[in-house]
């Protein structure tokens, strides 16, 4: 099985820098998405690493580092519209995806 | 992106009747889709993938004989919620493969239950 921990909680202030991380053990895997979740509503995709290094898309940057059994979601110029929960998921072959627990981040003016 | 979609978004029924959440692909085939449950402030949790033409496939723990599942077309799968209990309310999501990356999954918008 795969085990993907997240930290439960975050806040951060509108405007600012936050990071999200991720880290995971797990016998192998193809990629790791990391997914976006308005309370009430289906997540929605941000990113997908398949390579070690950073994934740059606007405000939101990726990191994978398949060594360390780690990633990150980097948000930048932190909106209020950015509260949710994201959810750091994992592509194990099987087409369907193992979802961490999720970070619910808050953030506030 | 693809479009998926669910119907009913949410749902509220007495104990021990069954329910009936369907789940489309909008504007492409899906042979495969899945089926998710998400409890408050818990993750998504895999219940059971759903295989067009031939039976599901479900995940250690989950009863096949209370979700029953269907796949008759490329576009359609359906999960029923047999005899109902207030512990199966839950958010329930379903998904289909399609996306850019070789296995992005888009999302439904998904299904509130609630058993009274």
């Amino acid at each position: 099985g795969q085990n993907i921990d997240q930290p439960t909680e975050m806040t951060a202030t509108e405007g600012a820098i936050v990071q999200i991380n991720c880290t995971y053990q797990t016998s192998g895997f193809n990629g790791l998405f990391w997914y976006q979740q308005h309370a009430g509503e289906a997540p929605t995709f941000l990113s997908y690493n398949v390579l070690d290094g950073l994934e740059e898309k606007g405000r939101f940057s990726s990191f994978l580092s398949r060594s360390k059994g780690y990633s990150y979601l980097l948000l930048k110029e932190l909106q209020m519209k950015d509260s949710a929960s994201y959810l750091c998921s994992l592509d194990t072959g099987r087409r369907a995806l193992t979802f961490g627990s999720g970070t619910r981040l808050q953030v506030q003016p | 992106g693809a479009v998926v979609s669910q119907h009913p978004s949410w749902v509220i029924c007495k104990s021990g009747t069954s329910v009936k959440i369907e789940c489309r692909s909008l504007d492409f085939q899906a042979t495969t889709m899945f089926w998710y449950r998400q409890f408050p402030k818990q993750s998504l949790m895999l219940m059971a993938t759903s295989n067009e033409g031939s039976k599901a496939t479900y995940e250690q723990g989950v009863e096949k004989d209370k979700f029953l599942i269907n796949h008759a077309s490329l576009t359609l799968s359906t999960l029923t919620v047999t005899s109902a209990h207030p512990e199966d309310s839950s958010f329930y999501i379903c998904s289909a493969g399609g996306g850019r990356a070789d296995n992005e999954q888009f999302f439904g918008p998904g299904t509130r239950l609630t058993v009274l």
